[in-house]
């Protein structure tokens, strides 16, 4: 079935170093992804997303990179700041009419001050 | 601009007890809604998605349905819930007749069964 496999799992940085979240999905026909942050009790915020006909997107420290032939999704954060701190989630939209979207499992991201 | 409306944002239920959460959207039509469940410290599992007023898409087979009276209302209910239903509830909207249209969630609903 249509399935999206993050990794990792939990991912702690220090401070002003870069962070990589990876994702991979299974239905070739997904075409939009989009990445969601998520602070603790709070509902998910989308901080970035990308279409499949494009390679990367940049958004200041935030970039999210596409591999379509590999079916790979990547959230690069650069710069890390405490406040970055949260869980992500990436996410996958499944073949066009059926309006769903399969979320990964989620990173939680420790910036250490 | 579009709003996404959720309620009760927290509950408790003793276990056997139904359950009703209700959302609407705001400042859009036809919009696809969707109810997702979070346990604590998971992912977001997809249980019901709507394209339309009576449409209703089941995603896991459960003790729950869910209902779309109204163009923009859509209710997550429960006859009896287990303890295994506690979660964080979200409610979700995007919009378009194609896929690769952001989501968008509601505040959520805790609910804890006990």
């Amino acid at each position: 079935g249509e399935n999206v496999e993050q990794h990792p799992s939990t991912l702690s940085v220090q401070e002003g170093d870069s962070a990589v979240i990876k994702c991979t999905y299974s239905d070739s026909a997904s075409n939009y992804f989009p990445w969601y942050k998520q602070e603790l009790g709070k509902r998910p915020q989308l901080i970035i997303d990308i279409r499949s006909n494009v390679g990367e997107k940049k958004d200041q420290r935030i970039a999210v990179t596409l591999n379509k032939t590999a079916k790979h999704f990547s959230l690069h954060i650069t710069e890390t700041q405490p406040e970055d701190s949260a869980v992500y989630f990436c996410a996958a939209s499944l073949l066009a009419g059926t309006y769903k979207y399969i979320f990964g499992t989620g990173t939680r991201l420790k910036v250490l001050a | 601009s579009q709003t996404i409306h959720q309620w009760p944002a927290t509950l408790v239920q003793p276990v056997g007890s139904p359950l009703s959460l209700e959302c609407t959207v705001e400042g859009t039509s036809n919009p696809n809604l969707y109810w997702y469940r979070q346990a604590a410290g998971r992912g977001l599992q997809l249980l019901f998605y709507s394209v339309g007023i009576g449409q209703i898409s089941s995603e896991v087979p459960q003790n729950l349905s869910a209902s779309r009276p109204q163009d923009r209302q859509f209710i997550l209910s429960s006859k009896k819930l287990l303890l295994s239903d506690s979660g964080f509830y979200l409610c979700a909207w995007s919009v378009g007749l194609t896929s690769g249209n952001t989501i968008y969630f509601g505040e959520g609903s805790w609910l804890t069964v006990v």
